[in-house]
């Protein structure tokens, strides 16, 4: 069965610093999808980026960008110029045949200015 | 607005009295489906569904039923709660079955079981 293994159950940042938060997965797919949501504390989850297995090219959403490792089975998120607003807590998720997102167990991370 | 509605968003009840939470989403979605939050352990799927009267298991759905009679509503029912079904619980939905579309979830409900 697929797993999602993230590493760091807690993080913490100062404002304007950069930030990276680790992932592993495991899979025998070649063709799969990734996702990291943020779940603030009004625990809505919010989808964060994407990122396409065939796609070689690392996605990026403004400050939130990806470093994808197909064949270590990795994919961390970096959030560059780090706000107050981004306290969270991250999870990241597979794509599983299309019936479920498999979630890690989530890295809590905390911004101090 | 687009949205995925779940009530309640907190529930306190005791003891294998019957309690259903609702999942509507206004979307049209074809998927839906449940999971639930624990602490040190992620998101974990109870049930999904991928159309009308279409419903599957999902890793931990034991002491859950789940109905999908119209395509907008997805409701959990949990017949006899007990205390290890305190939990956080969101629904999701997508257009598709998963695929790089993106899980449109719930406000999440808090559940305690006492």
């Amino acid at each position: 069965a697929q797993t999602v293994t993230q590493s760091q159950p807690e993080m913490s940042v100062q404002e304007a610093e950069t930030v990276t938060l680790s992932c592993t997965y495991d899979t025998s797919e070649s063709d799969y999808y990734l996702f990291w949501y943020k779940q603030p504390p009004s625990r809505q989850m919010i989808l964060v980026i994407r990122q396409e297995a065939y796609k070689q090219q690392n996605a990026t959403e403004n400050r939130f960008s990806v470093n994808f490792q197909k064949a270590a089975k990795s994919f961390s998120l970096k959030i560059s110029d780090s706000q107050l607003g981004d306290a969270a807590m991250y999870f990241c998720a597979y794509n599983q045949a299309g019936t479920a997102l498999i979630f890690g167990k989530g890295t809590t991370l905390s911004v101090s200015s | 607005e687009a949205q995925v509605t779940q009530n309640p968003r907190y529930l306190i009840t005791v003891t294998g009295k019957k309690l259903t939470v609702t999942c509507s989403q206004n979307m049209n979605h074809e998927y839906m489906s449940w999971y639930r939050q624990d602490p040190g352990l992620g998101l974990r799927q109870i049930y999904y569904s991928m159309n009308v009267e279409v419903t599957d298991k999902g890793d931990v759905p034991e002491g859950y039923k789940v109905s999908r009679k119209e395509k907008r509503n997805f409701p959990l029912i949990l017949e006899s709660p007990s205390p290890n079904q305190t939990s956080l619980y969101f629904c999701a939905s997508s257009p598709i079955p998963l695929s790089n579309t993106e899980a449109f979830f719930g406000q999440g409900t808090r559940l305690t079981v006492v």
